[in-house]
């Protein structure tokens, strides 16, 4: 199975601030990546499929970029209602479809 | 709107099984594939596996074969599983998602872009 390291684990940023998560396969899954937000007590949500597009709805302060082995997830201007883990998802080895282990965002 | 309706809470015993369902609404139900996520308390997410609801074809896990089964409905647009011989590291939240890709489309996309509210399942004795 592939495996996906995301880091850091978490993180406590100011509101305003810019936020960089990544995540690295095991084995090149080519743009094969989404992200998810979840906040406290809910479903994840989608944001963010094929490495780079945003999910409709979502707001253009979140971005991702990246192919074969190393992605990024990058929230510019960071708001209050950003607080959440966010996880990172490939899909490229079918049929094990495996989640990083997620990325805890806090205000400080 | 595109909503999938999940049971709130379960409490089994070891050893027991467990089956929720997943109720879509407001798409063309065959057209998507289900899959299933769990979380376990203060732990990330898991993929257990998906199925396509024309058909009723699946694809599981590794660790789930064998206890796992995926199940649809077309005539209630409603898709289960059942997890059996559960032990207490099945206590989880387990979400039905919805594939983004449509199959009268794109094909599946194996991203997840509508889902349930979540299933509590505890386990104990």
């Amino acid at each position: 199975d592939i495996q996906m390291t995301q880091s850091p684990s978490s993180l406590s940023v100011s509101v305003g601030d810019t936020v960089t998560i990544t995540c690295q396969a095991s084995q090149d899954i080519s743009n094969y990546l989404s992200w998810y937000q979840q906040k406290s007590g809910r479903a994840p949500k989608l944001l963010i499929y094929d490495a780079s597009t945003l999910e409709t709805g979502v707001p253009s302060r979140f971005s991702g970029s990246g192919s074969g082995t190393d992605f990024t997830f990058t929230i510019t201007s960071l708001q209050p209602e950003d607080v959440a883990t966010y996880y990172c998802q490939q899909f490229n080895d079918l049929p094990s479809i495996t989640f990083g282990q997620g990325t805890r965002l806090d205000i400080q | 709107q595109v909503q999938l309706v999940q049971p709130g809470a379960e409490v089994k015993k070891p050893g027991a099984s467990v089956k929720i369902s997943c109720k879509a609404s407001g798409y063309s139900f065959t057209h998507y594939f289900v899959h299933w996520v769990r979380q376990a308390p203060g732990q990330g997410l898991e993929w257990m596996g998906l199925i396509n609801p024309s058909g009723g074809g699946t694809t599981l896990a590794q660790k789930f074969q064998g206890r796992v089964i995926l199940t649809t409905d077309t005539s209630t647009n409603t898709v289960e599983m059942e997890l059996s011989s559960l032990t207490n590291e099945d206590t989880a939240v387990y979400f039905c998602s919805r594939d983004r890709g449509s199959m009268a489309e794109t094909g599946a996309r194996y991203t997840m872009d509508v889902w349930g509210q979540g299933t509590t399942v505890t386990v104990s004795s």
